[in-house]
């Protein structure tokens, strides 16, 4: 079945450092893909999307490419702040019709930034 | 608008017992899912409607049950709780057209002892 995978965690960085954190999924026709962020205590917020194959999804200095050859959607950011520390989540969109809305995730990388 | 809302933010809960998480949107949704969130898991499906009057199972159903009377609510019963089923809660939605951004509540804690 469909599946994500991302990089364990968790990621400490010092304020100013490259971002990046691996994603790769597995999936039977074309899914859109997401990165979503969890700040301390609140709920999930979509941080960028693609919907097709060489798409590139970007927000708040965040971006990640979908690579159909390598099934990838690796997060990058040039220069990480401290407001950035949360756990960041890759997922896919599958099925067809009603179950587009169905996301299935990653585990969560929880990136930690070091002023 | 106040977007996706839940109730309660945190809830105890002793084995056997039974309650209703509550979920609501005022963003006229037509799609709404529970997931549950529980620690080195990500987050799972658990039950998710397409609009009021239909709703499926997701990846891990059993134990719950869910119902759709409205586009604005979407409620998730516990009939009766077991300590696997703490975890943390999270109510989404999102249009049923292409735009399949999900929109996701803030939470509710269950502890189940």
């Amino acid at each position: 079945g469909n599946s994500v995978t991302q990089m364990e965690g968790p990621v400490t960085l010092s304020e100013e450092a490259f971002l990046t954190i691996n994603c790769t999924y597995t999936a039977t026709g074309y899914p859109s893909l997401f990165w979503y962020v969890q700040y301390p205590g609140e709920g999930l917020q979509l941080l960028l999307k693609a919907t097709k194959a060489d798409d590139k999804g970007s927000n708040k200095g965040f971006e990640a490419t979908y690579r159909k050859e390598t099934t990838s959607f690796h997060l990058e950011k040039g220069s990480v702040q401290v407001s950035d520390s949360a756990v960041y989540f890759c997922a896919l969109s599958e099925g067809y019709g009603g179950s587009q809305g169905n996301l299935i995730f990653g585990k969560g990388t929880k990136l930690s930034v070091k002023p | 608008n106040a977007g996706v809302t839940q109730t309660p933010k945190f809830q105890v809960l002793k084995t056997g017992q039974s309650m209703t998480l509550q979920c609501a949107q005022d963003m006229n949704h037509e799609y709404m899912s529970w997931y549950r969130q529980d620690p080195g898991m990500g987050l799972r499906l658990i039950h998710y409607s397409v609009g009021a009057g239909i709703t499926d199972q997701g990846e891990v159903p059993n134990g719950y049950n869910v119902s759709r009377s409205t586009t604005e609510d979407f409620p998730l019963r516990l009939l009766s709780a077991a300590p696997s089923q703490t975890s943390v809660y999270f109510c989404a939605s999102s249009y049923s057209g292409t735009e399949r951004t999900q929109y996701f509540g803030p939470g509710t804690r269950l502890l189940v002892l």
